[in-house]
C-alpha cells in the first residue's frame, strides 16, 4: 500500500464548476500538507500549505485536512480553463523539518470552456 | 514565494555523453535540495537528497555513480547524468525547502527535459 493515495483521473469538468481533489494517507505522523499544481512540461508550483487539521482558503482555492480520517482535499471554485493541470498532494511528518515530501500520484484536471 | 531556478530547461545529448543540470535557490539559502525524476503522467520519484558540504543521500535503486550530485554552496546543487543512455531520457526536477519562516515550504525548479539520442 502506498503511503499517499491519489486518484490519477483524468477529471474533466465544465468551466465554472466546483472541483474537488482528494488524497488519503496512511502515516499518522504526517502533519504538513501541501497541494502543488503542475502544468505540462513545467515544475510543480506550490498552491496551498497547511499544518495539522482544519481549513485554509486562498482566493478560489480551499484546502481541508481531516487528520482523524487521514484525508485531505483541495476545492477549486469557479474553475477556469487555466486551472487545467495536474494537481499533486504532498505531505511530511513534523519531525522531518526540511525533509523530503511524500507525493500522491497526481490528478489530471481538464476544465472545458 | 521563494524562487528556485533550474538550468537548462531542456537538453538533447548523444548516448554516452554526460549532462549537467544546475539548481539554484535565488533568494534564500538551501542546505538541502532534492532531485526528482518524473515520467509522463506519473508522479515525482525522489532520486536523492543533496546536502551542502557533504555527500548526497541516494534513494534505493538509484545509481550514485551514474547520477552524480554536488552541492558546493548554499545556493547551488548540480546533477550530472554520466554516460547517458536513451533510458535516462526523462524530466528531472529539483526542489529546495525555504526554512526562513520556520515552516518549511518546498519550492521547485522549472524542470529539465533530457532526451538522449
Amino acid at each position: 500500500q502506498k503511503e499517499v493515495e491519489q486518484d490519477p483521473g483524468p477529471l474533466s469538468v465544465p468551466e465554472g464548476a466546483i472541483v474537488s481533489l482528494n488524497c488519503t494517507y496512511s502515516n499518522s505522523a504526517f502533519q504538513y500538507f501541501m497541494w502543488y499544481r503542475q502544468y505540462s512540461r513545467k515544475g510543480p508550483e506550490l498552491l496551498m500549505y497547511t499544518y495539522s487539521s482544519g481549513n485554509k482558503e486562498d482566493g478560489r482555492f480551499t484546502a481541508q485536512v481531516d487528520k482523524s480520517s487521514k484525508y485531505i482535499s483541495l476545492f477549486i471554485r469557479d474553475s477556469q480553463p487555466s486551472d487545467s493541470a495536474t494537481y499533486l498532494c504532498a505531505m511530511r511528518p513534523i519531525y522531518n523539518q526540511g525533509g523530503k515530501l511524500i507525493f500522491g500520484q497526481g490528478t489530471e484536471l481538464s476544465v472545458k470552456p | 514565494g521563494a524562487v528556485v531556478s533550474q538550468h537548462p530547461s531542456w537538453v538533447i545529448c548523444k548516448s554516452g555523453t554526460s549532462v549537467k543540470i544546475e539548481c539554484r535557490s535565488l533568494d534564500f539559502q538551501a542546505t538541502t535540495m532534492f532531485w526528482y525524476r518524473q515520467f509522463p503522467k506519473q508522479s515525482l520519484m525522489l532520486m536523492a537528497t543533496s546536502n551542502e558540504g557533504s555527500k548526497a543521500t541516494y534513494e534505493q535503486g538509484v545509481e550514485k555513480d551514474k547520477f552524480l550530485i554536488n552541492h558546493a554552496s548554499l545556493t547551488l546543487s548540480t546533477l550530472t547524468v554520466t554516460s547517458a543512455h536513451p533510458e535516462d531520457s526523462s524530466f528531472y526536477i529539483c526542489s529546495a525547502p525555504d526554512m526562513r519562516k520556520g515552516n518549511t515550504e518546498a519550492f521547485f525548479g522549472q524542470g529539465t527535459r533530457l532526451t538522449v539520442v
